[in-house]
């Protein structure tokens, strides 16, 4: 079946350490988006990507990291500088940034950092 | 993007239609109106999305008034699998490059037994 995964589902790290998120998708999807969102809030975009090796910075970029290496894979690394890392993590991805029909999005990751 | 406008919470008696609005007053012309919703603690799902016609899928019907300043999701037969955040946004297709979408608060929709 073709779909976005996120792994893992929940996740608990230590104050200070860096944690990388995985996302893939075998949608052969261009574009790729990574959301964070907090509890009653709406999605704040991070950072997208909409080809291999290409990346922009979102909204709110300070304290994470993304790579793109791969067309089916963009992994996020919530870094040690994001000062308040505790959030449920969404990634996505769409046919061709250009002309989106709608945004395929994963099942989430729910970092605590403790 | 146009900003959108929507009742923060809803209630709807299961079996029942639930009809959700959307104030997008600024919308351009080619800007196009989609909905997504959330169901808790899982990603968003899109529903459906349209420019100016009524649009209608297996999921729901999306009326959009003919100023294009307002529209109405429609779910027929809401059942409690329903009950999610509904997320209303606007968007261009026609400008080019990378489509950021925005997604306010949306409106928590409780079906009710």
């Amino acid at each position: 079946d073709g779909g976005i995964t996120q792994s893992p589902k929940y996740l608990f790290r230590k104050e200070g350490q860096n944690v990388t998120l995985s996302c893939e998708q075998n949608l052969n999807h261009d574009a790729m988006y990574w959301y964070r969102q907090d509890p009653g809030q709406g999605l704040r975009l991070i950072y997208y990507s909409q080809i291999v090796n290409d990346f922009q910075k979102g909204d709110i970029a300070e304290g994470y990291s993304v790579s793109r290496e791969k067309k089916e894979s963009f992994p996020l690394t919530v870094t040690s500088a994001q000062k308040n890392p505790t959030a449920f993590y969404l990634c996505a991805s769409s046919i061709d940034s250009g002309t989106v029909n709608e945004q395929f999005f994963g099942p989430g990751t729910r970092l605590t950092v403790l | 993007d146009a900003k959108t406008t929507q009742p923060t919470s809803m209630d709807c008696a299961e079996g029942r239609a639930a009809n959700l609005p959307c104030n997008h007053s600024t919308i351009s012309g080619n800007e196009y109106v989609y909905w997504y919703r959330q169901i808790h603690s899982q990603g968003p799902q899109y529903i459906i999305h349209g420019l100016k016609n009524n649009e209608t899928n297996e999921m729901a019907s999306l009326i959009i008034t003919e100023d294009r300043k307002s529209s109405t999701l429609i779910l027929p037969h809401a059942t409690l699998r329903d009950t999610a955040v509904y997320y209303c946004i606007v968007r261009d297709l026609n400008s080019g490059g990378y489509q950021k979408v925005t997604f306010g608060t949306g409106t928590k929709l409780q079906v009710i037994p």
